[in-house]
């Protein structure tokens, strides 16, 4: 099982770009999630799917985000324009969840690291 | 609204000591908490975990703590190694959510 895939690893990128951050989750996983890593907020939940379906992204910071899931082997992460305060870690997480996570929680990938500048 | 709270950045203890991470939530919906640990450059991995019907779980060197009534939850770890040297992000849920709620992490630094 080769884990939970990010890409790119890093991404240096202007203002106003537009950014696309990839994850393939672990098969299997019904349920995936994006999370954001700051200093001063530790790691932020923006949104998560549930059988590919967006169930809560009351976490997205503004309509400059935004995420899908195609299938159950794919999802993205948009933000369009970026900006500078977009700079961070960015985490996708898979998980098999019923009503809630399991004993181990989630898998995370490597992460995307932002830089927009 | 910072339901779960790391006051603690960061943290240096001496190898072979005790070292304890502290994590205190608001809500008292949460009944399921975890502890991740973080090197650079890696995503998180699961270390541990309690369930609100309990008030201790131990593994190996790793020992979770939860005081209902404080709101407040503690990791042990004994004898501290360099390996330990991470950040400790500590998590919870709900009964019924599926998301993880994590607190801002706290830095180990376990010095020889």
């Amino acid at each position: 099982d080769a884990g939970v895939i990010q890409s790119p690893r890093h991404e240096v990128t202007e203002m106003g770009q537009e950014v696309t951050l990839r994850c393939k989750p672990i098969s299997g996983h019904n349920s995936l999630f994006w999370y954001r890593q700051t200093m001063m907020r530790g790691l932020e939940l923006l949104i998560y799917f549930n059988n590919n379906v967006p169930i809560d992204d009351s976490g997205m910071p503004e309509d400059r985000f935004s995420a899908k899931m195609p299938n159950a082997s794919f999802s993205t992460l948009k933000i369009q324009p970026s900006e500078p305060r977009d700079s961070a870690v960015y985490f996708c997480a898979s998980s098999f969840v019923g009503t809630r996570p399991n004993n181990y929680g989630y898998t995370f990938g490597s992460g995307t690291r932002l830089t927009v500048v | 609204d910072q339901q779960v709270k790391q006051n603690s950045p960061s943290l240096s203890v001496q190898e072979g000591r005790i070292s304890i991470l502290n994590c205190d939530y608001t809500n008292s919906m949460f009944d399921y908490f975890l502890w991740y640990k973080k090197y650079p450059a890696e995503g998180p991995t699961f270390l541990i975990s309690i369930s609100s019907i309990k008030d201790k779980n131990e593994d190996g060197r790793f020992t979770v703590f939860l005081n209902k009534s404080a709101k407040h939850l503690s990791l042990h770890i004994v004898p501290s190694q360099p390996g330990d040297s991470a950040v400790y992000f500590c998590a919870a849920s709900a009964r019924g959510a599926q998301k993880l709620v994590f607190g801002q992490g706290t830095r180990l630094t376990i010095n020889p």
